[in-house]
């Protein structure tokens, strides 16, 4: 079935550092992809989106590519922050008429300074 | 400011007690939905509303109850609650089913059955 894969945490780097976490999918048809932020004690943001194969979403240095060949959709950052320190997911939105999410199970990511 | 607006923040309940999560936007969305988080499981979708008064199942809707009588409510009521249903639960709204339109999540709610 449709499903979506990302890596499991936590992560922890130092302030500064390269970013990537991991999102791989499956599913039939075309979904679209998302990143989603969850700040301790708030509910999920949405960080960025690509609706179709090559697109790129960013937002606040982040970057994803959606990677059909791959079925891929990769977070990335050059240099993060401690502000950055949060759980983030990744979804897909299905084709056919269908207008719910799979997500992924989160990966937690803590920024030391 | 506008927004999607959930109440309480937290809950403590007991085993066998009913107990209504409570969901409000501002938007006039259409689209509601109802997910719980739980450790190791990310998020799951109980149910959810395509427009008032039309409802339908997620994947994990036993035991709980949902209505739409008003595009801006969204109610969750646990008829009997039970261990199982101590989560932290999220509402959340889409403006139309287009593929590219995210979700606008609530603050959550984390309900305790003890």
């Amino acid at each position: 079935g449709d499903s979506v894969t990302q890596m499991e945490g936590p992560v922890t780097l130092s302030e500064e550092a390269f970013l990537t976490i991991n999102c791989t999918y499956t599913a039939t048809g075309y979904p679209s992809l998302f990143w989603y932020v969850q700040y301790p004690g708030e509910g999920l943001q949405l960080l960025l989106k690509a609706t179709k194969a090559d697109d790129k979403g960013s937002n606040k240095g982040f970057e994803a590519t959606y990677r059909k060949e791959t079925t891929s959709f990769h977070l990335e950052k050059g240099s993060v922050q401690v502000s950055d320190s949060a759980v983030y997911f990744c979804a897909l939105s299905l084709t056919s008429g269908t207008y719910k999410y799979i997500f992924g199970t989160g990966t937690r990511l803590k920024v030391l300074a | 400011d506008a927004g999607i607006t959930q109440s309480p923040r937290y809950k403590i309940t007991e085993t066998g007690r009913q107990v209504t999560l409570m969901c409000h936007q501002t938007w006039s969305h259409s689209y509601m939905f109802w997910y719980r988080q739980d450790l190791g499981h990310g998020l799951r979708l109980i149910y959810y509303s395509a427009a008032a008064d039309i409802t339908d199942k997620g994947e994990v809707p036993d035991g709980y109850v949902v209505s739409r009588s008003k595009t801006e409510n969204f109610p969750l009521t646990l008829e009997s609650a039970t261990r199982s249903q101590t989560s932290v639960y999220f509402c959340a709204s889409k403006l139309d089913d287009a593929l590219g339109y995210g979700y606008t999540f609530g603050s959550g709610t984390r309900l305790t059955v003890v």
